[in-house]
């Protein structure tokens, strides 16, 4: 079993639509990452979070501690948003989901 | 700031050889960590690397070994190349050794024929 799952693994949505991805994780953590990796792998750094919740543009990201659960959202989603996005925990080390891939259709 | 920087950006070498990658961190940044990720997977924590000495390694075997420089620049070092060692190999760059927000490079394609 995974350290960290993340549904769903597929994700199609027209313009417009608001967009929710989940995380799971098993692992005590200091820190949850939210990040994007478009074609050719570079990754964006999205949001780093320990607690509550943080918003930055038509993104927000929320963690329950409690819950070992993290969501990211997209509003208004875009083609631009196309990516796969990866949620990861620090405890110990570096531990990765095997990514959301999100497709926006215009 | 050029944040941080990769190279090669694309590799292809034969079983048995040996290969070296490098990432130069993000300007102010001295922590650098390897991730290795198989297509279609989460990347895999390799190493990390913070005053010239390894602090943490994932599972991976003893093939792997890196360095870091005074710079803070690190190569990743894989000798033995195996088929399976086909991935795209992306360092990521931090402050310090607490959780503070760590910045990727865009990888290295790695591909063992």
């Amino acid at each position: 079993k995974n350290e960290v799952e993340q549904s769903p693994q597929n994700l199609t949505a027209q313009e417009g639509e608001f967009i929710t991805i989940n995380c799971s994780y098993s692992v005590g953590i200091s820190a949850l990452h939210w990040l994007q990796q478009h074609p050719g792998g570079g990754i964006v750094s999205l949001f780093m979070l320990s607690s509550g919740k943080k918003k930055h543009g038509r993104l927000i990201a929320t963690i329950n501690i409690q819950e070992k659960h993290s969501s990211l959202h997209i509003t208004a989603s875009h083609p631009r948003d196309s990516a796969v996005y990866i949620c990861a925990v620090t405890g110990n080390q570096f531990y990765f989901g095997t990514g959301t891939s999100l497709t926006v259709i215009p | 700031d050029a944040g941080v920087t990769q190279s090669p950006t694309h590799l292809i070498k034969t079983r048995g050889q040996q290969v070296t990658l490098r990432c130069s961190p993000k300007s102010g940044h001295d922590t650098v960590s390897w991730y290795q990720q198989a297509l279609g997977q989460g990347p895999q924590f390799i190493f990390q690397y913070y005053e010239e000495e390894e602090r943490q390694r994932g599972n991976f075997p003893d093939r792997f070994s890196g360095h870091q420089f005074p710079n803070y620049s690190s190569e990743l070092n894989v000798n033995a190349l195996l088929l399976g060692d086909s991935a795209l190999y992306l360092c990521a760059s931090s402050f310090g050794q607490g959780d503070t927000e760590a910045f990727f490079g865009q990888g290295t394609r790695l591909t063992v024929v």
